[in-house]
């Protein structure tokens, strides 16, 4: 059973316009999510999170948004760069369990 | 450079066989995990430890051991790999009790033929 998801495999997106990437989830007692960006041959790289309290934070191009009710996270990456192309895992966690659970991935391409 | 370091990159290996994979941390984390990513590209924790204690171990078959004889170093090893093995395996680690984010080393892609 899957309790974090990310339907879109893939994205492209041209660069300069704004990359959305969706994840969703479905065990409410998730109360910290982040987004971890990962290129080839290497391991997953922290990029930004969030708390449950809030419905967003902003670092730079990044931003997550939050929608509890729907129990769903977006990141917006705006403008996007070519740098940008990797693959996006969205994660979750409930604070003191130490056990982070991720999305499959989604791979976004970032085309000139 | 401080980091989290895995060895080797990448192991081919019989089905059979017996074979470990190392990690070690230099940046004063407390916690340490290995994670598993499989076909389906899922990243899925298998164990995590906590100043050489274990604190947590999924449904992984009692073929890995997981051992960890410092809190800046966690070990796999696998007895009598199974084609099903064939994944890539990232430790990881952070500071217990904190939203601080996981490092991750680079993996390790196991390939049991």
């Amino acid at each position: 059973d899957q309790q974090v998801k990310q339907n879109s495999p893939s994205l492209s997106v041209q660069e300069g316009r704004i990359s959305i990437l969706n994840c969703d989830y479905t065990n409410s007692m998730f109360d910290y999510f982040l987004w971890y960006k990962k290129y080839p041959a290497e391991g997953p790289t922290f990029l930004i999170s969030i708390s449950s309290i809030k419905d967003k934070n902003e670092d730079g191009r990044f931003t997550v948004f939050l929608n509890k009710s729907a129990k769903h996270l977006s990141l917006h990456i705006v403008p996007s760069q070519p740098g940008d192309s990797a693959v996006y895992f969205c994660a979750a966690i409930i604070q003191g369990a130490q056990k982070l659970v991720f999305g499959q991935g989604t791979r976004l391409t970032i085309n000139p | 450079d401080t980091a989290v370091s895995q060895t080797p990159k990448y192991l081919v290996t019989q089905m059979g066989n017996d074979k470990s994979i190392k990690c070690e941390q230099n940046l004063g984390h407390d916690t340490m995990y290995w994670y598993k990513q499989d076909s389906k590209k899922f990243l899925k924790i298998m164990f995590s430890y906590n100043n050489k204690e274990l604190i947590i171990n999924e449904t992984v078959p009692n073929r890995f051991s997981p051992k960890s004889p410092d809190k800046a170093h966690l070990n796999l090893h696998i007895n009598s790999l199974e084609l099903g093995d064939s994944a890539v395996y990232f430790c990881a680690s952070s500071f217990r009790g904190t939203n601080s984010p996981l490092h991750f080393g680079n993996g390790t892609r196991l390939t049991v033929t």
